[in-house]
Order: C-alpha cells, then structure tokens, then sequence
C-alpha cells in the first residue's frame, strides 16, 4: 500500500516563496508527481521525479529524497495566480496514488 | 494537440438513476484512467484500461463500470445512483502506462456529476 502526507494548507505573500513538503509510503517506488489544480479545473502536470535531487523549472522546483521518503515542491516569486491546491502523488499499478492536497492561498 | 475530452461537462440526475459519462484521450494515447474527486476523499482511482483491457480497478462498489473502445476512447457508468455519488469524475490519459515510468498523464476537465 501507499501513504502520502501533505499539510492541508498555507498561505504566503506576492513575491515570496512557498515550500510544499510531501511525505511518502510506498511498497515499490516509481517516481513522483507534482500536479496543480485551480478550483474547479483539470490537475496540470508541473513535474516528475524518479532520481534524488533538485529539478528546476522556472518558477518552480522539485525535489527528492527516495531513503528519507520525501519530496517537496519550491514556488518562487508567488503570483496571485498561484493560488490553488498542489498535489503530489505516486504512480503504481497503472495508477496514480494521490495525497490530500495542498490548498496554497497568495495574498497580496 | 487536442487535450483530453469529457463529455458532458456538468450533469444532475436523480437517485436510482444511471449515468454514462465519455472521454476521449489525446491522440496517440492508449492508457485511459478514471478518478472520482470529492471534498472529503480527494482524487480516487476508479479503474485504468489499455487496449480495450481493464488493468487495475479502485476500490469502488460494483455499481461502478467501464469500458474502452479500439479507438482508446473510454466510457464510464454507475448505476443505481446514490447521493454519495455526487463528485467531479476526472478522465486522465498517457502513452503506455498510467504513469509508472514517467510518462505524463493528463487529466480532462471533468464531468460534474450531482446526484439528488
């Protein structure tokens, strides 16, 4: 089985930086995926990690740590638009396991 | 390319009533999931299919069911709704294989189902 642990919500100022950390379980490890998802629309693909380490991608990085079963998602220069619910999750079986979600709130 | 597709996009139907909701992936991909999301439980894997073959099917009662054409385009249907039903029913699609070796999944924007 699967477990994955997000904090259920933060909230940080235009321009600052937000650190979503994810917490994981899993009987077999098959990377890691990021997924951003605005109130009432599709999860969006922002990244995937399989190997240790920081992955950069303008505005946003992630990164892995497959012996400490933790990953984290870095928003830099936040953006009101960046507010929504940030979900990390585990593909296994053909599936993806997600967590709970992370409800990120920018203020100005 | 086109993105993947859900029809319809918003639904109210009555208990006991069933439902058929439709997806079509993006060109090119074969593996078609299925996952309900509610406030409470979050995103829950309903079932994956792959050349016309169910792979892996969530813990969901057997009202749940679906299906794939040869054309990758993939159906779902609950019957004998129930108010619990009531959910964002998201299609995701990929190349191969639902995400285990990296492959992307892109999701659909969703069928709104409200049961009353």
């Amino acid at each position: 089985g699967q477990n994955i642990d997000q904090p259920t919500e933060m909230t940080a100022t235009e321009g600052a930086i937000v650190q979503i950390n994810c917490t994981y379980q899993t009987s077999g490890f098959n990377g890691l995926f990021w997924y951003q998802q605005h109130a009432g629309e599709a999860p969006t693909f922002l990244s995937y990690n399989v190997l240790d380490g920081l992955e950069e991608k303008g505005r946003f990085s992630s990164f892995l740590s497959r012996s400490k079963g933790y990953s984290y998602l870095l928003l830099k220069e936040l953006q009101m638009k960046d507010s929504a619910s940030y979900l990390c999750a585990l593909p296994n079986d053909y599936k993806l396991s997600f967590g709970a979600g992370t409800t990120v709130t920018v203020r100005a | 390319k086109a993105g993947v597709t859900q029809t319809p996009r918003y639904l109210i139907k009555t208990r006991g009533q069933q439902v058929t909701l439709s997806c079509s992936p993006i060109s090119g991909h074969r593996s078609v999931s299925w996952y309900q999301q509610t406030p409470g439980q979050g995103l829950q894997f309903l079932f994956e299919y792959f050349s016309e073959t169910q792979r892996n099917k969530g813990n969901f009662p057997g009202r749940f069911s679906g299906r794939q054409f040869s054309n990758s385009r993939s159906e779902m249907n609950v019957s004998t709704l129930e108010l619990g039903d009531s959910a964002l029913y998201l299609c995701a699609s990929s190349l191969v294989d639902g995400g285990i070796s990296g492959n992307t999944i892109y999701f659909g924007e969703g069928s709104w189902l409200t049961v009353v």
